[in-house]
């Protein structure tokens, strides 16, 4: 199993330009997340999927959109980037299967530089 | 903000010691997680405490649990050189979907 995969690993944009990054798991996971870390900090949630065809903001949504595109797909968005937007961007995925206590996989991250 | 504070920032211990490395949330939780991070790479799960346990044990890992203090610790013991990296802890909340992640902790393990 590969586990969590992210593409692109590293990407260089300009102020406006948009793209989306990847991510796709292929353990039957039903919960996705998408983070951000800045340098220095812990991970911060922009948006979750807790099941296939369901989307929720997290605590820093603005400036990203997400599609969950199947159970295995979740896809980040920038629609505009802008500097502030520059970090390094982690995908997770959890199996839940009706239990809260199960532990989060992560993809190894997509470094992004907004120019 | 963040919900999960670690403490220390940054800990340096040398081979064969232990490490300690302290969390502290705000609001109450269904569970709480240490994580481990690499220079570079993605994080990988460590250690999952429930809400109503106050101990937990994996290997050479102890995490403990004061709810009523609302922190955690992580207890490395007898570190080697392969535990340099970050730990976070994360808090879940009660739908068990919303992890908040601390800063972290970086620690150095000297050989």
């Amino acid at each position: 199993n590969a586990g969590v995969t992210q593409t692109p690993k590293f990407q260089v944009l300009k102020t406006g330009q948009s793209m989306t990054l990847q991510c796709a798991q292929d353990m039957n996971h039903n919960s996705m997340y998408w983070y951000r870390q800045d340098p220095g900090m812990g991970l911060r949630l922009i948006y979750y999927s807790a099941s296939e065809g369901t989307t929720d903001k997290g605590e820093v949504p603005n400036g990203y959109n997400v599609s969950r595109l199947n159970k295995r797909e979740f896809s980040l968005r920038l629609e505009s980037a802008a500097p502030s937007q520059t970090s390094v961007y982690f995908c997770a995925s959890r199996r839940t299967s009706g239990s809260s206590y199960n532990e989060q996989f992560f993809g190894p991250g997509t470094r992004l530089t907004v120019l | 903000s963040q919900q999960g504070e670690e403490d220390p920032q940054a800990l340096s211990i040398q081979e064969g010691e232990n490490a300690t490395m302290n969390c502290s949330y705000k609001t109450s939780i269904n569970n709480l997680q240490w994580y481990r991070q690499n220079s570079g790479r993605g994080l990988v799960h460590l250690i999952l405490i429930r809400s109503n346990e106050r101990e937990k044990h994996s290997g050479r890992l102890r995490v403990t649990l004061d709810t009523s203090k609302k922190s955690s610790s992580l207890l490395i013991t007898a570190s080697r050189a392969a535990d340099t990296a970050s730990y976070f802890c994360a808090t879940g909340d009660n739908y068990g979907q919303n992890f908040v992640f601390g800063p972290g902790t970086r620690l150095s393990v000297l050989p």
